[in-house]
């Protein structure tokens, strides 16, 4: 099983800083055969599911502010928001698509200062 | 809009069969292309893939749950379900249903989730 961990476990910023979340999996996600990363990350605010912000690592997916940037390749993935605002409070995960059992790293939980 | 919503017992005992059904609304199983999910998360801990299905019947499972879970699909009520069976303490969490996206022939990221549904194992 390909492991994925997250850091920091939680990260505690104040309104308009930059954040960054770190995603590690054990193994390489980046395939040769079409040279996409599989990896994507979701936001989970209080109260509600996971919500879907990037696949192949850095795309967006429709909707999702563009302060929020997802990057990296093969083992080393961020998630970046450029200035943090009151509604980014959330729980941030990143899940491995590149081989079966899809695995999610451990969260990283995002507080304001 | 997809949406996804599961219902179920939300108290099972031990060494039962835990049940869940999740209804898809704003979109038809029989027609989409994707898989279909389901995703737990114990109290406390990450979240961890269950199995998927595909409207076909093909079945991706988790090896560490293989042996305990069947899934299904019912095309004419837009819905699908899993089975968990020999539950334990351990089998406590809150489980999502998802659409579990197809992409270039693979599995890949899930999208709708469900609200999620809490299930407890207790006598």
């Amino acid at each position: 099983d390909i492991v994925v961990t997250q850091s920091p476990d939680s990260l505690t910023m104040s309104l308009g800083e930059r954040a960054t979340i770190n995603c590690k999996p054990s193994q390489s996600v980046l395939s040769t055969f079409n040279n996409k990363n599989y990896l994507a990350w979701y936001q989970r605010k209080p109260g509600q599911p996971p919500k879907l912000l990037f696949y192949w690592a850095s795309t967006r997916e429709s909707g999702v502010p563009d302060r929020f940037s997802g990057g990296g390749s093969g083992t080393y993935f961020t998630l970046t928001i450029s200035s943090l605002q009151a509604e980014d409070v959330a729980v941030y995960y990143c899940q491995q698509y590149y081989s079966p059992p899809y695995t999610f790293g451990q969260g990283t939980k995002l507080e304001i200062k | 809009q997809l949406q996804l919503q599961e219902s179920g017992p939300g108290l099972v005992k031990p060494s039962g069969t835990l049940s869940l059904t999740c209804t898809v609304s704003g979109g038809s199983l029989g027609t989409d292309i994707h898989y279909w999910g389901w995703i737990r998360q114990p109290p406390g801990k990450d979240l961890e893939w269950i199995g998927s299905i595909y409207t076909s019947g093909t079945t991706l499972y988790s090896p560490s749950l293989e042996s305990r879970v069947t899934l299904s699909v019912d095309t004419s009520e837009n819905r699908f379900s899993l089975k968990l069976s020999s539950v334990a303490a351990s089998d406590t969490a809150i489980y999502y249903c998802a659409r579990h996206l197809r992409r270039e022939g693979s599995a890949v990221w899930f999208d709708p989730w469900s609200q999620g549904t809490l299930v407890i194992v207790s006598s």
